[in-house]
């Protein structure tokens, strides 16, 4: 299994710029989330989603879309990239059953927004 | 809502030291903890994880963490350190099923000199 793949790794933008981090399991997971990590605040939920068609909000949301069509895929939309939105982003998926949810994340998207 | 506090920003130890690293979390119901490690480059890991019974939950590396409810804390500890320990380790709950996501505390970075 591949786990939890991004795409792209790096990724430079000028404000105003929308683009797309994609984010794939092949683990069969039903729950994803987008995090994005800044220095010194940990990392902060975005996105998530518990199965297809169904997502939700976390903590920071604004100036991101989510939609999740299939169960393997969870892409993230920058509408209109902003300075404020450079950040290192990870993709985590986790299994609905069991007594407890492991997150398991893939290797992240560094995007820096000029 | 839930949170957690990590309560060092930045520890350096010498190798062969004892680390205790600690984390406090506020929510007043049933809360699954765990410990994540980023070594320099590389994505999160998991390290440990606690959702219920023996309070004390060892993991990969020889690390362990502590369960101690009244306090709501979940502090990780390692006997004896080695230099590959330094990377930045994160505390994180979720609640319930887990399908929002992870709520994490800001990191610490641990810096072991040899």
């Amino acid at each position: 299994n591949a786990g939890v793949t991004q795409t792209p790794k790096f990724q430079v933008l000028k404000t105003g710029q929308s683009m797309t981090l994609q984010c794939a399991q092949d683990m069969n997971h039903e729950y994803m989330s987008w995090y994005r990590q800044d220095p010194g605040m940990g990392l902060r939920l975005i996105h998530y989603s518990v199965g297809a068609g169904i997502t939700d909000q976390g903590e920071v949301p604004n100036g991101y879309n989510v939609s999740r069509s299939t169960t393997e895929d969870f892409p993230l939309r920058l509408l209109s990239a902003a300075p404020s939105q450079t950040s290192v982003y990870f993709c985590a998926s986790s299994y609905k059953g069991g007594p407890v949810n492991e997150q398991f994340f893939g290797p992240g998207t560094r995007l820096t927004v000029l | 809502a839930q949170s957690v506090s990590q309560h060092n920003h930045h520890v350096i130890l010498s190798e062969a030291a004892s680390l205790e690293l600690g984390c406090n979390y506020s929510y007043g119901g049933t809360v699954n903890l765990f410990w994540y490690v980023q070594y320099p480059g590389q994505h999160l890991q998991l390290l440990l994880k606690y959702f219920s019974g023996d309070p004390l939950v060892k993991g990969i590396k020889g690390f362990e963490a502590e369960f101690i409810k009244s306090k709501f804390s979940f502090n990780l500890r390692k006997p004896s350190v080695q230099w590959s320990d330094t990377a930045e380790y994160f505390c994180a709950v979720n609640s319930g099923g887990g399908a929002d996501g992870l709520t994490f505390g800001k990191g610490t970075h641990l810096i072991i000199q040899p």
